[in-house]
């Protein structure tokens, strides 16, 4: 099956400071990937829809200033935390459906990435 | 808005006991129904979806749903479940136009062996 992959699995970060995640398609080209966010013990939050080539949708309640998402390529997007602060702590996951016609595609994850603000 | 509801949040079987879990969904319009499943310490993977046809779908691992219309519901089933079915279960929908999945809340499935 198609493979998404995210880097890094984990970080650590400071108060104030920016983190910035990969989310990467590798056999496949992904016009389309989502980001979520899933705090422990909970379900996938949707943050938002990233677009190659356009700005990304944001789901009601996502700060986009502080949540910066860029789709540079057919293969890779990216999720900046931006000032991150302790709340920002969680686990954040990419998806990319690898077709077109996204509603009846299953969506391929990520690993996820751990990110943990001191 | 679209929502998905699973009733049971933490379930504890036995082997070889059989397993159902429950999930509502609300949406106004046509909808694409999935179950993922996440093993600890992994990523989320697709066990089964619906899209139109045969409400019965079968998916991996000996998994399967009904999807009932007139109850918006797409239950999760298997007849015999094992130890390494402890996993998060998450029933999810999308809308055939945008692809946005919703999640329902995620149901914790321990199977004692």
């Amino acid at each position: 099956g198609a493979v998404v992959s995210q880097h890094p699995s984990w970080v650590i970060c400071k108060s104030g400071t920016s983190v910035k995640i990969e989310c990467r398609s590798l056999d496949f080209q992904a016009t389309t990937m989502f980001w979520y966010r899933q705090f422990p013990k909970q379900s996938l939050m949707l943050m938002a829809t990233s677009n190659e080539g356009s700005k990304a949708t944001y789901e009601q309640g996502v700060e986009k200033d502080k949540f910066l998402i860029n789709h540079a390529s057919l293969t890779l997007s990216t999720l900046t935390v931006t000032s991150a602060h302790p709340e920002d702590s969680s686990f954040y996951i990419c998806s990319a459906p690898p077709k077109a016609g996204l509603g009846h595609n299953e969506q391929f994850f990520g690993p996820g990435t751990r990110l943990t603000v001191l | 808005a679209q929502s998905v509801s699973q009733h049971n949040h933490h379930v504890i079987l036995s082997e070889a006991a059989s397993l159902e879990l429950g999930c509502n969904y609300s949406y106004g319009g046509t909808v694409n129904l999935f179950w993922y499943v996440q093993y600890p310490g992994q990523h989320l993977q697709l066990l089964l979806k619906y899209f139109s046809g045969d409400p019965l779908v079968k998916g991996i691992k000996g998994f399967e749903a009904e999807f009932i219309k007139s109850k918006f519901s797409f239950n999760l089933r298997k007849p015999s479940v094992q130890w390494s079915d402890t996993a998060e279960y998450f029933c999810a929908v999308s809308s055939s136009n945008t692809g946005k999945l919703i999640f329902g809340q995620g149901t914790t499935l321990q199977v004692k062996p």
